[in-house]
C-alpha cells in the first residue's frame, strides 16, 4: 500500500454508544487488512482481519469491520462500547505482492467516556 | 500473554552508549520485525526477517543493526544515537510473512 490514512487521530465517545473508526488505503495490488489495538504500555495485538471471502469480518471484543474494495476503506465499528474500549486502534494493510509489507496507520485514540 | 517478549522495558542513554534490544519468541513463529513507534507518527516498519534471512532494510539509519541469531530471538544493536532516535521499539513475530503478528510490549528508549 503506498500509504494507510486513518482519519481521525482521536475519538471521543460515551460509554454504551455506537463507534466508527475509519480506515483509507491506495493500493493497486491485493491485500490483506488488519485492525490492532494498543492498550497503554502494551504492545499491539490483533482485532480482526481481512483476508478474503465475506467482506464483513468480524472480531474480539464485539468489533467488527467492512472491506469496501471500490473505496478501498476498511472502517471498524461497534455498535455500543466500553469503557475498557478505551485505546489506540491501528489500521495495517499487507501488500499480497512480493514484498509482503505490512504498512500502518498514524492510529486512532478511541476515549470512551462514562 | 503474547508469546513475544522484549528486554529491557525502559532503557535511557547517552548518545556515545552502545546497547542493544532483544526480542524472544516461542511461538514457532519463521519471521521477526523490528517497528518504531513515535508520538503522533504511524508505526514505522524497520527491519523484517524472514527464515532468519533479513528482508527488509527501510532505509534505517547504520546506527541501528539488527541482528536474527535463530528464528526464536532478534536484536537490535544501538550505537550513537541522537536524541530524535528517542521512541518506543516493538519487536513482533509471524508464523508466516503474511500472517498476523504478534507484538512484544516494547522497549521504552530514551536518547538523552
Amino acid at each position: 500500500a503506498q500509504s494507510v490514512t486513518q482519519l481521525d487521530s482521536q475519538v471521543p465517545v460515551f460509554e454504551e454508544a455506537p463507534v466508527e473508526l475509519r480506515c483509507n488505503y491506495s493500493s493497486s495490488v491485493s491485500v490483506y487488512l488488519f485492525w490492532y489495538v494498543q492498550y497503554p504500555n502494551q504492545g499491539l495485538q490483533l482485532l480482526l482481519k481481512y483476508l478474503s471471502g465475506s467482506t464483513l469480518v468480524k472480531g474480539i471484543n464485539g468489533f467488527e469491520a467492512e472491506f469496501n474494495k471500490s473505496q478501498t476503506s476498511f472502517h471498524l465499528r461497534k455498535p455500543s462500547v466500553h469503557i475498557s474500549d478505551t485505546a489506540e486502534y491501528f489500521c495495517a494493510v499487507l501488500e499480497v505482492t512480493g514484498g509482503f509489507k505490512t504498512i500502518f496507520g498514524a492510529g486512532t485514540r478511541l476515549f470512551v467516556k462514562a | 500473554e503474547t508469546g513475544v517478549t522484549q528486554t529491557p522495558r525502559h532503557l535511557v542513554m547517552g548518545m556515545t552508549n552502545k546497547k542493544s534490544l532483544k526480542c524472544e519468541q516461542h511461538l514457532g513463529h519463521n519471521a521477526m520485525y523490528w517497528y518504531k513507534q513515535s508520538a503522533k507518527k504511524p508505526l514505522e516498519l524497520m527491519f523484517v526477517y524472514n527464515f532468519k534471512e533479513q528482508t527488509e532494510n527501510n532505509s534505517v539509519p547504520s546506527r541501528f543493526s539488527p541482528e536474527c541469531p535463530n528464528s526464536s530471538h532478534l536484536f537490535l544493536h544501538l550505537h550513537t544515537l541522537q536524541p530524535e532516535d528517542s521512541a518506543l521499539y516493538l519487536c513482533a513475530s509471524s508464523r508466516l510473512i503474511t500472517d498476523t503478528q504478534y507484538f512484544g510490549p516494547g522497549t521504552r528508549l530514551t536518547v538523552l
